[in-house]
Order: C-alpha cells, then structure tokens, then sequence
C-alpha cells in the first residue's frame, strides 16, 4: 500500500524554525516528484514547493520564497520541509503529496496525499 | 491566494447532479492539463480527475471532467451523501512555475 506520513510540526513561536519530514512507502521513491502543500484551518489547498526526483528542478510558492527549503533523500525514501522566519499566517496543516506527469508538458496532478503535521504559530 | 476560481459551494438533492466550474487563464487552465480532488470532511484530499477528464483507478464514473478554454467543469451525477465534501481543482501555472489549486467548492446534499 502506497503511505506517505508526515511529522516534525509542533508550536513554535514567530520567527522560529521547523523541519518537517515526509516518510514515503509502498512505491518506488525515486521515480517522483514530491510536493509539499499546506491548508490552513477553515481554508484551501495551498501549494508550497516540489522537488523532482533527483532534486532539481525545484519550485517555490512566492509565500513562502526565501524562508522555505525543500530536500529529499532518495535513499531514506523521505522528503523534508525545513521551514524558517515562520509567520503567523505560516500556521496550517502542512501535507505531502506524490506528483505525477510532468510540468514541461502541463500534465501534472498529485495522486498520493499524506494526512498533514500540524504547525502552529504562535506567541 | 488562488488564481484557479471556483463557486463557493453548489448543492442537490440525493440523485441529482452538481456541476463545478474553475474558471483560470491562458498560463494554466488555458494551457495545461486540470485535475480535481476530492477532500472529505477531516481526510486529506483525494485524486478524483486528472489530464482534464482522466479518472484513476477506482473512481466511480459518476464524477466526470471536461474542459473549454481556460475553463474546466466537474459534474457529479447520481448525487451521494457520501459526496458531500470539499472540492478542488488544480493545474501547473506555467508563467508562476507554480502549482495552482482552485479556491474550492463545498458540496451540499440537501
């Protein structure tokens, strides 16, 4: 079965830091684009960043540009969020999700989610 | 904030059938291909449709997708309780090299 589990969110206050992590099992890590997207409470989706399989390219949401860092490590199947200069608008339910298809060619979509870590924001 | 424009919500009677429009531009819907996920209250979000009218493996054809110019549509016919959720749409922006996702829909079933 294809999972994908998120941790590392917590409380931290602004202007803190946070690593998130994303564990990936059941499918071949390697061969995809990993996405990170956030929802805050009571809002939508928001896209965060995607890192390619071998790591580049990668791409940032302008929110989050500069203050965000996307990695993965093929070998541990993981993929991470380091996430700094946090705001309190930052707060929400941070998700990964596996991509598929190819941004070149415009066929794009995101068919494994995982469950989400929390970060919360807050003095 | 979100490029992709969605109603807010839309609503039906068990059986009837809904329909979502995401209205975007020529840098995204107009130009590439528009997917739509499912996210039941509490769960995370589900693939429902993608390349514009795909459906993966297992979902029901009741949920459908199409697309005219920069906008796309999903209906749902044969309308279930078990589809009250929120839904959104979403597709590679190639001007923001960004992922954009609509700004969602909340299905009703009255």
């Amino acid at each position: 079965e294809m999972q994908l589990v998120e941790s590392g969110g917590g409380l931290v206050q602004p202007g803190g830091s946070l690593r998130l992590s994303c564990a990936a099992s059941g499918f071949t890590f390697s061969g995809y684009t990993m996405n990170w997207v956030r929802q805050a409470p009571g809002k939508g989706l928001e896209w965060i960043s995607s890192i390619s399989p071998y790591s580049g390219p990668i791409y940032y949401a302008d929110s989050v540009k500069g203050r965000f860092s996307i990695s993965r490590d093929n070998t541990e199947s993981s993929v991470f969020l380091q996430v700094n200069s946090l705001r309190a608008e930052d707060t929400a339910v941070y998700s990964c999700a596996r991509g598929r298809g190819y941004f070149s060619s415009g066929t794009y979509n995101m068919d494994v989610w995982g469950t989400g870590t929390t970060v919360t924001v807050s003095s | 904030q979100s490029v992709l424009t969605q109603p807010p919500s839309v609503s039906a009677a068990p059986g009837q059938k809904v329909t979502i429009s995401c209205s975007g531009s020529s840098s995204n819907t107009g130009n590439n291909f528009v997917s739509w996920y499912q996210q039941l209250p509490g769960t995370a979000p589900k693939l429902l449709i993608y390349d514009n009218e795909k459906r993966p493996s297992g979902i029901p054809d009741r949920f459908s997708g199409s697309k005219s110019g920069t906008s796309a549509t999903l209906d749902i016919t044969g309308l279930q309780t078990g589809d009250e959720a929120d839904y959104y749409c979403g597709a590679w922006d190639s001007s923001l090299s960004a992922y954009v996702f609509g700004t969602g829909t909340k299905v009703t079933v009255l």
